[in-house]
């Protein structure tokens, strides 16, 4: 297994503004996703954080919206840009150890708050 | 259309009942992988059990079991004896052998009243 921390736990942002959100794993892994979960809502995929390279994006995310880094195999940012109340959500990392049919691990997610 | 049903949206019982937590799922692929995780008020994701779509045994751990049929796509799960802590938001999962996407069931909220 792996365990995955994430900061910051929960934030309040204004309008307008953007925030990052670290996931940081305690071993190597070649998956790392990142998942919205809106309030009383199943768990959404943004993307599949590649490393060192772009991230691949589910339809109705953006890169401009949502930029992700992945610098090394086992840390990845996600950056929620020029935020607004839709956009509040719980935030999760999730990581495989390997590509299909490995159980995700996940982080204890953030909490955005976006007024 | 949705790969992953969790057709029971809330359930509530009393300590001690047996429950059980219902998932059909839907795929093409003849490989193929079943989850489920629960997610406690804290709000955490804890992964519970993995079961790939070769191996039809059902699985016993502790308290809990599941119950996997291919002939219906169903990957219940049985939550025997039933205690508060089990209260929790449970998601059933699926991952296909065609790509890196875990498609979530909507969850079901158990709530188990003392």
């Amino acid at each position: 297994s792996a365990v995955i921390s994430q900061k910051p736990s929960r934030d309040i942002c204004q309008r307008g503004t953007s925030l990052t959100i670290q996931c940081q794993v305690d071993s190597q892994v070649t998956m790392m996703f990142w998942y919205r979960q809106q309030p009383g809502q199943s768990l959404t995929l943004i993307a599949t954080a590649n490393q060192g390279s772009e991230a691949t994006y589910e339809s109705g995310f953006v890169i401009d919206k949502f930029p992700i880094s992945r610098p090394n195999l086992t840390f990845s940012t996600l950056t929620v840009s020029n935020m607004s109340p839709e956009d509040s959500s719980i935030y999760l990392c999730s990581a495989a150890q390997d590509r299909r049919g490995y159980e995700q691990y996940f982080g204890p997610g953030t909490r955005l708050t976006v007024t | 259309a949705q790969k992953v049903t969790q057709a029971q949206t809330e359930i509530s019982v009393v300590e001690k009942e047996d429950v059980t937590l219902d998932c059909v799922y839907e795929t093409r692929d003849t490989t193929y992988y079943l989850f489920w995780y629960k997610q406690p008020p804290s709000g955490e994701l804890v992964f519970l059990i993995r079961r790939n779509s070769f191996d039809e045994q059902n699985e016993i751990s502790g308290r809990y079991s599941w119950n996997f049929q291919k002939s219906t796509s169903s990957f219940n799960f049985t939550i025997t004896a039933s205690q508060v802590v089990d209260s929790a938001v449970y998601f059933c999962a699926l991952s296909e052998n065609t790509g890196n996407q875990f498609y979530f069931g909507t969850g079901t909220s158990l709530t188990v009243i003392p």
